[in-house]
């Protein structure tokens, strides 16, 4: 089946780094990625709609300039936390649909591993 | 207004039985598909079961049913013969038309605990 990568798994930093994740789908072109927040025990929260070869789509409330996002190949998007701080310190998740096979599955999103974050 | 709604932050299970995590809808798109996704601690999201709108039966994968009731606008979850191995967060999501991108609205989780 589809698979996505996410790396790095865990980072922890100082307070000031920026932080690069990437989300990569390995057996399937992702024209489209989505990349996600989570805080423990709360649900996902989207942040931006990565498109290949165009300006990620951000939703509203997320700082464009702190998460910066590059989808510059079919099967790679990344994700940078310019000038980390503490309140960043979160799971990142990124996800990507893969559109062969349309029917019964409903093309569902495929979620990388996801990435804690932790700033110090 | 919440897209999508689990009441139930915490469920209770024991072992070898069944268990009905509830979730509810708001769209005014004909066209949506509703997913479940099981997230264990260790963070990652496995896919569980798709329903969509159109679909004119539930939904079954396994010992997972999509107890899908298009008029209440609800899509609960039934896991049946519950294992050990069940225990995780429980999100339900919904896609909303055709060319929406593909973002999944998210709703706020289920933490579904299944007892020896």
């Amino acid at each position: 089946g589809a698979v996505v990568s996410q790396h790095p798994s865990r980072v922890i930093c100082k307070s000031g780094t920026s932080v690069k994740i990437e989300c990569r789908s390995l057996d399937f072109q992702a024209t489209t990625m989505f990349w996600y927040r989570q805080f423990p025990k709360k649900s996902l929260m989207l942040m931006a709609t990565s498109n290949e070869g165009s300006k990620a789509t951000y939703e509203q409330g997320v700082e464009k300039d702190k998460f910066l996002i590059n989808h510059a190949s079919l099967t790679l998007s990344t994700l940078t936390v310019t000038s980390a701080h503490p309140e960043d310190s979160s799971f990142y998740i990124c996800s990507a649909r893969d559109l062969r096979g349309q029917g019964v599955s409903g093309q569902p999103q495929h979620f990388g591993d996801g990435t804690r974050l932790s700033i110090l | 207004a919440q897209k999508i709604t689990q009441t139930q932050p915490g469920m209770f299970v024991q072992e070898k039985e069944a268990v009905t995590l509830d979730c509810t809808y708001d769209t005014s798109d004909p066209s949506y598909g509703l997913f479940w996704y099981k997230q264990p601690s260790s963070g990652e999201m496995i896919f569980l079961i798709y329903q969509g709108s159109y679909d004119q039966q539930n939904a079954t994968e396994g010992r997972y049913s999509l107890n899908f009731q298009k008029a209440r606008k609800s899509a609960n979850l039934v896991i049946s013969a519950s294992q050990l191995g069940d225990s995780a967060m429980y999100f339900c999501a919904m896609r909303e038309g055709q060319n929406q991108g593909g973002k999944l609205i998210f709703g706020q989780g289920t933490e579904l605990s299944v007892k020896p």
